[in-house]
């Protein structure tokens, strides 16, 4: 079964300040990757995803996400946070094939921007 | 505007009683999808559904209940069975062809009076 781990519960960086948020996945299989972003009391809104190739992918609002298949893990930066991005992130991993195509979703990192 | 629609945004039920809560999708998706959400345990799959008149239980199925006549509709039940429903709801659906992509709704809060 597969698994998402999100160790950082709560994170809080300078605003201009660079930011990493960490996720481990389990799979059996090459996942597809995703990560995912929810302001308060909102849904999720997708921010890059990852099925294959190029191992570092580009999303919306100046987001990137590096996967790297030896530490079976898919970090989400960005060189310079804003205040705006202060949200919840949700890293997620989907099966290839069958099963519904599910998604399991990691416990998610709360980020808290100071100005 | 393309999208999912979910009613309402916020919820009460009494003790005893079933309340449904609705989502609603102009995608064209097949696949829809019902999580709930507890702070601190991200999201958990309640039920799916990847045809009209089919659906399967997600890993915390026990206490809700599902349809899909439509392709348009796929409403949550939270019977009385569930003894913890204080949650906030997400419906997200996907398209055939978009490999595991979810589109999510903007959630229904229910809470207990």
């Amino acid at each position: 079964a597969q698994s998402v781990t999100q160790p950082d519960i709560h994170i809080t960086v300078s605003e201009g300040a660079s930011l990493e948020l960490r996720c481990n996945y389990s799979y059996g299989a090459t996942p597809y990757l995703f990560w995912y972003v929810q302001s308060p009391g909102q849904g999720l809104q997708l921010l890059l995803k990852y099925f294959s190739g190029d191992t570092l992918v580009q999303g919306i609002k100046g987001f990137e996400a590096e996967f790297k298949r030896s530490q079976s893990s898919f970090n989400l930066r960005k060189p310079s946070v804003h205040w705006s991005d202060a949200a919840e992130y949700f890293c997620a991993v989907g099966a290839l094939t069958g099963g519904g195509n599910k998604l399991t979703f990691g416990t998610g990192t709360q980020l808290k921007v100071e100005l | 505007d393309g999208g999912i629609t979910q009613s309402p945004k916020y919820l009460f039920r009494k003790e005893g009683q079933n309340v449904t809560l609705s989502c609603e999708q102009n995608l064209n998706h097949d696949a829809m999808y019902w999580y709930r959400q507890d702070p601190g345990q991200g999201l958990r799959l309640i039920y799916y559904s990847q045809i009209v008149n089919d659906f399967q239980k997600g890993d915390i199925a026990e206490g809700y209940s599902v349809s899909r006549e439509k392709k348009e509709s796929f409403p949550l039940t939270v019977t009385s069975a569930q003894k913890n429903p204080t949650a906030f709801y997400l419906c997200a659906s996907r398209g055939l062809a978009e490999k595991n992509i979810q589109y999510f709704g903007a959630g229904t809060r229910l809470s207990v009076l």
